[in-house]
């Protein structure tokens, strides 16, 4: 099952801030994220394991929920190149073998 | 290290017809997952293999294939085209299932 991404879009100026969350209906084993600027291919940021601590480098870090099955990124004094469109890509647990299922992304603009 | 490549950039096909894309991964990379992009439904999984065995297949038709090759290279194949089956095509390559993931940048199927 597709993960759900919020919001679908936002917009920010330079400097400020914004979160993008990823939802799951089925218990996640990890959560890897992703962005994709415009024709190109998607760069990794960072992948989120069960039972694992908060990553993060720089202005970008993300947590995962187990409870909720949810994960949040988190972009703090955005700059122009974060513009692009993030992905989730979701693991399930029990699954036996490796399969990325990705939400439909979060178009994110930053604006001067 | 040279990234992960992928033959032909693009394609234009007509109905009916087959094709077969390729996809070399990063060198010492030993996993590799194929996904299709469109704009209204993002990045869905294709396959995924790990030591030339298909451990995981989408919700995909019969009509796509892959295989994966001792050397690591994989190939996709779509046969009897349909119009749906326009997309961007991506290929991603990882070191071992569940770690990150490098893109290629993509052939680009255009099935008139």
């Amino acid at each position: 099952q597709q993960p759900v991404q919020s919001p679908q879009a936002v917009i920010l100026r330079e400097g400020e801030d914004a979160v993008i969350n990823c939802s799951s209906s089925k218990a996640l084993y990890s959560v890897h994220w992703y962005r994709q600027k415009h024709g190109e291919a998607p760069v990794f940021l960072m992948i989120l394991l069960k039972g694992g601590e908060q990553k993060g480098h720089e202005k970008i870090s993300a947590s995962f929920n187990e409870k909720k099955q949810q994960s949040s990124l988190y972009l703090t004094a955005s700059q122009l190149s974060y513009s692009g469109t993030y992905f989730c890509g979701t693991e399930f647990s029990g699954a036996g073998s490796y399969q990325l299922t990705f939400g439909k992304g979060t178009k994110l603009s930053v604006i001067p | 290290k040279a990234g992960v490549t992928q033959t032909p950039r693009y394609l234009i096909k007509t109905r009916g017809q087959q094709v077969t894309l390729s996809c070399s991964p990063i060198s010492g990379h030993r996993s590799v997952s194929w996904y299709q992009q469109t704009p209204g439904q993002g990045l869905q999984f294709l396959f995924e293999y790990f030591s030339e065995t298909q451990r995981n297949k989408g919700n995909f038709p019969g009509r796509f294939s892959g295989r994966q090759f001792s050397n690591s290279r994989s190939e996709m194949n779509v046969s009897t085209l349909e119009l749906g089956d326009s997309a961007l095509y991506l290929c991603a390559s990882s070191v071992t299932p569940g770690t990150e993931q490098f893109f290629g940048p993509g052939t680009r199927l255009t099935v008139l």
